[in-house]
């Protein structure tokens, strides 16, 4: 099966709430993460990523969580805006990128 | 920059014919990667190429896909025979490091076999 899967394939938000994204793997070795977000008709554009030897990570509008004991991470975007609609996919990489099935994160106006 | 050129954007063929997938990586990236993404699922690595050589095919069905990268930067992928089960987008990506960062990816050839 794979190893790394998302909790859940939509999320619905309103405009200007945070959205958060959950993501989990099975690989307790997995070291490097990347959070994609993929809209209609183009290919995954990278938004995010984090290493292992940290917990927490932030961008512009967007934070990244690790919690390596529950091998848990997941993906905050601050103000959801029209814009951030899309599939959003976490990540592993080592040595290759093994994507997860993606969550559609839909925003309410 | 200019980013990964992929083409066709779309392509319907019928089972059993062949298609080819062409794909220009980000000028000066060494690594090359194709993927395939069915529909509601995330992409799947295919093949892997460093300069012009294989560094994983694995997951590569090599009975009627195939893959190259002549002289190191344009690469094909190519499906010969055709099935259902391949429509998908396919989706090329480049890298300027061979190690695990630097992916771009291009928008994608969209391959519906009926």
């Amino acid at each position: 099966g794979e190893s790394v899967g998302l909790h859940l394939p939509t999320l619905s938000v309103q405009e200007g709430d945070n959205s958060i994204i959950n993501c989990a793997y099975s690989n307790s070795a997995s070291d490097y993460f990347i959070w994609y977000k993929q809209e209609s008709g183009k290919g995954p554009q990278f938004i995010i990523d984090i290493r292992s030897n940290m917990d927490k990570r932030q961008g512009q509008r967007v934070t990244v969580l690790l919690n390596k004991t529950v091998k848990h991470l997941s993906l905050q975007i601050a103000a959801t805006q029209p814009g951030d609609s899309a599939v959003y996919f976490c990540a592993e990489n080592n040595g290759k990128l093994t994507f997860g099935t993606g969550t559609r994160l839909t925003i309410i106006p | 920059e200019a980013g990964v050129a992929q083409s066709p954007r779309y392509k319907i063929i019928e089972k059993r014919q062949s298609v080819a997938f062409w794909c220009n990586p980000i000028s000066g990236h060494a690594t090359l990667y194709w993927y395939q993404q069915i529909l509601g699922q995330g992409p799947k690595l295919l093949i892997q190429f460093q300069n012009n050589g294989v560094v994983d095919d694995s997951q590569l069905p090599k009975d009627r896909f195939s893959a190259e990268r002549l002289k190191g930067v344009d690469s094909t992928l190519k499906i010969q025979p055709a099935k259902l089960e391949d429509s998908a987008v396919y989706l090329c990506a480049s890298s300027p490091y061979q190690d695990r960062s630097g992916y771009t990816f291009g928008s994608g050839t969209r391959l519906t076999v009926v």
